[in-house]
């Protein structure tokens, strides 16, 4: 069974930076063709790709974000950790993490999702 | 970036009805297009991918065809538990862009 779940903060001040984890089992980030990323979903709104690593850690931003991200692995940790820098309340959203599909980035399993709210 | 336009935004449709969704893409994407359900507080579900292959475990009801940059997602029978939000996702190109989304309301 593929689960993966997001921790981090729930508040962060604008200007700050956001530090997000996604911890998963059921699947191992070395295993060729594998890759696990970050999607966000402000309220009310449309999914936003943000970024993604892959097995080889070759990585992926969205290049309206790229400036302020940065993503990496822990495979024997099992986590993908997302930074997001100089957080504004525009970047208030659920993000959620995903496993993206053989060798693509399209997403087969997600996470259940992280609310942030970035507000002073 | 590729945009990833949904058409309607809403629609409103009744228990057993035929629903289609289309997505367009702003430029070709063969037939790199998954589609997406989504329940409120819940997160995408995996329908569609390459445009019309069924993912294991979802219902023959759902379908997908198309290519190049026009596609759709049909319902051949709307069940209760089909009322949700259903996006596109094109993976030809990075980043994998989404459509804005179809609310499909009951009628």
């Amino acid at each position: 069974q593929i689960t993966l779940k997001e921790s981090g903060p729930t508040l962060v001040r604008p200007t700050q930076t956001l530090t997000l984890t996604c911890t998963f089992s059921g699947f191992s980030l070395s295993t060729s063709g594998v890759g696990v990323g970050w999607i966000r979903q402000p309220p009310g709104k449309a999914l936003e790709w943000l970024a993604l690593i892959y097995w080889y850690d070759e990585k992926r931003y969205s290049p309206s974000l790229e400036s302020r991200l940065t993503i990496t692995k822990d495979t024997s940790k099992n986590q993908v950790i997302l930074t997001m820098t100089n957080m504004d309340p525009m970047d208030t959203a659920t993000y959620y993490c995903a496993r993206s599909g053989y060798y693509s980035y399209y997403f087969d399993h997600w996470g259940q999702g992280a609310l942030v709210t970035v507000s002073s | 970036d590729i945009q990833m336009t949904q058409s309607p935004s809403t629609l409103s449709a009744s228990v057993g009805d035929r629903v289609t969704i289309t997505c367009r893409a702003s430029q070709s994407i063969d037939s790199w297009l998954v589609w997406y359900q989504q329940k409120p507080g819940k997160a995408p579900k995996l329908l569609i991918y390459r445009a019309s292959s069924l993912e294991t475990g979802v219902p023959s009801r759902f379908s997908g065809s198309g290519s190049g940059a026009e596609f759709t997602l049909t319902i051949s029978s709307l069940q209760p538990d089909d009322f949700a939000t259903y996006y596109c996702q094109q993976y030809n190109s990075y980043p994998g862009t989404f459509g804005q989304g179809t609310k499909v309301e009951i009628k």
